[in-house]
């Protein structure tokens, strides 16, 4: 099973401050995806990157994969306190299973 | 449009009880389904995931079985539970020829 290593695993900062979510992995991946999950739900889907170099934006979010294939990054511009949350990445690994990072608990402080 | 429904959302069983968790999707057919364990605020072990009816592929050998007896329904189960099967169990769903998940909302068990 091929690991990706997320950090930093515990972040909080305060409104209005940027910050950089990291996702790496000695593996090669064909997609990655970023999740966000409250406490009692389910993960939602942020963002899948499919190609080496991409970068997606999401109003303040912006996704990056690495050039390899191995690592991606989530970085938020101006946080919110409505961007607290549990961050996960998650690489495809095959026969459309993921393996997912053990996620980056997200605290902005108003 | 497609639906994931999960329950119980809570449950609290005593160790050595059986065990049975029910996961439906509505919307679609011939779904990949999965069943997923999250320790408190951390990352999500695969447990089972199948790719049609009767057909169930377990990633880690534990304490659970998992049962599709129909095409958007995936059973998790266990005989008698443990201690360390406490945990939120998280039910997914895909198409076969997509990678991105939909989770159900998940159900929290504590075994006592």
């Amino acid at each position: 099973t091929q690991l990706l290593e997320q950090s930093p695993q515990f972040l909080s900062i305060q409104e209005g401050e940027n910050l950089t979510v990291y996702c790496n992995s000695s593996s090669v991946f064909s997609s990655l995806q970023w999740y966000r999950q409250e406490p009692g739900e389910g993960p939602v889907l942020l963002v899948t990157v499919v190609t080496g170099g991409e970068v997606k934006k999401l109003k303040r979010l912006t996704f990056q994969f690495g050039d390899a294939r191995k690592d991606s990054s989530l970085h938020i511009t101006a946080a919110q306190p409505g961007d607290t949350g549990l961050y996960l990445c998650a690489g495809e690994e095959g026969a459309q299973k993921l393996v997912f990072g053990q996620g980056t608990r997200l605290t902005i402080n108003p | 449009s497609q639906t994931i429904h999960q329950w119980p959302a809570t449950l609290v069983q005593p160790v050595g009880s059986p065990l049975s968790l029910e996961c439906t999707v509505e919307g679609t057919s011939n779904p990949n389904l999965y069943w997923y364990r999250q320790a408190a605020g951390r990352g999500l072990q695969l447990l089972f995931y199948s790719v049609g009816i009767g057909q169930i592929s377990s990633e880690v050998p534990q304490n659970l079985s998992a049962s599709r007896p129909q095409d958007r329904q995936f059973i998790l189960s266990s005989k008698k539970l443990l201690l360390s099967d406490s945990g939120f169990y998280l039910c997914a769903w895909t198409w076969s020829r997509a990678v991105s998940y939909t989770f159900g909302s998940g159900t929290r068990l504590t075994v006592v």
